[in-house]
């Protein structure tokens, strides 16, 4: 069965630093993953995907991840946070072969950058 | 300035009662889904369409209903056999239902039940 999890319920970061939010994934062919960020109160906003290619995926506000097939994950990195990027971040993984082709949404990381 | 837009922003229901969530796209896509957010449970598909009159039913498709008449818009109704309907409610749209394509979502409907 399709899945996707990110391990840390919350991330915390200085601003400054770099930052990583995970995302591991189990599908049964090859998959297509999306990063989505969400702040409060508001939808999601798409912020990169990965279909084939190049292993690093370069998206919106200086954000990028790298994926994995040996790992299994596609952890979203960014080099230098800012107090903005404060919000709710989702992994999504869509599984080539499956009949259905739905996104599977993570549970969420909460990243929190502080001054 | 195109877009999703989603009304009400806040709705608040009785117990019993059906209400009706307004989703509408000027994206020209072709897709259209509802989810439902949970806090600590990510999103979780209640109902998607493909195409005008056609819908199909997500994960959790019990307790709503959904009707898709125009390509514009995606109306999801909440009806009183939903047991526990509040929750933050977000419509998306993609160009087609293709693997590759990503969603654009909608701002939310926060529905409460008093």
């Amino acid at each position: 069965a399709q899945s996707v999890a990110q391990p840390e319920d919350q991330v915390n970061v200085a601003e400054g630093n770099p930052l990583t939010v995970k995302c591991t994934y189990s599908v049964s062919g090859n998959p297509y993953l999306f990063w989505y960020v969400q702040y409060p109160n508001r939808g999601l906003q798409f912020l990169l995907k990965y279909i084939t290619g190049d292993n690093l995926v370069k998206g919106s506000y200086g954000f990028e991840a790298e994926f994995n097939k040996s790992q299994t994950s596609f952890h979203l990195k960014k080099p230098s946070a800012l107090v903005s990027d404060s919000a709710l971040y989702f992994c999504a993984v869509r599984d080539v072969l499956g009949s259905q082709g739905n996104l599977i949404f993570g549970k969420g990381t909460k990243l929190s950058v502080k001054p | 300035d195109g877009g999703i837009t989603q009304s009400p922003k806040y709705l608040f229901r009785k117990e019993g009662q059906n209400v009706t969530l307004s989703c509408e796209q000027n994206l020209n896509h072709d897709a259209m889904y509802w989810y439902r957010q949970d806090p600590g449970q990510g999103l979780r598909l209640i109902y998607y369409s493909q195409i005008v009159n056609d819908f199909q039913k997500g994960d959790i498709a019990e307790g709503y209903s959904v009707s898709r008449e125009k390509k514009e818009s995606f109306p999801l109704t909440v009806t009183s056999a939903q047991k526990n309907p509040t929750a933050f409610y977000l419509c998306a749209s993609s160009i087609r239902r293709e693997r590759n394509n990503e969603q654009f979502f909608g701002p939310g409907t926060r529905l409460t039940v008093l």
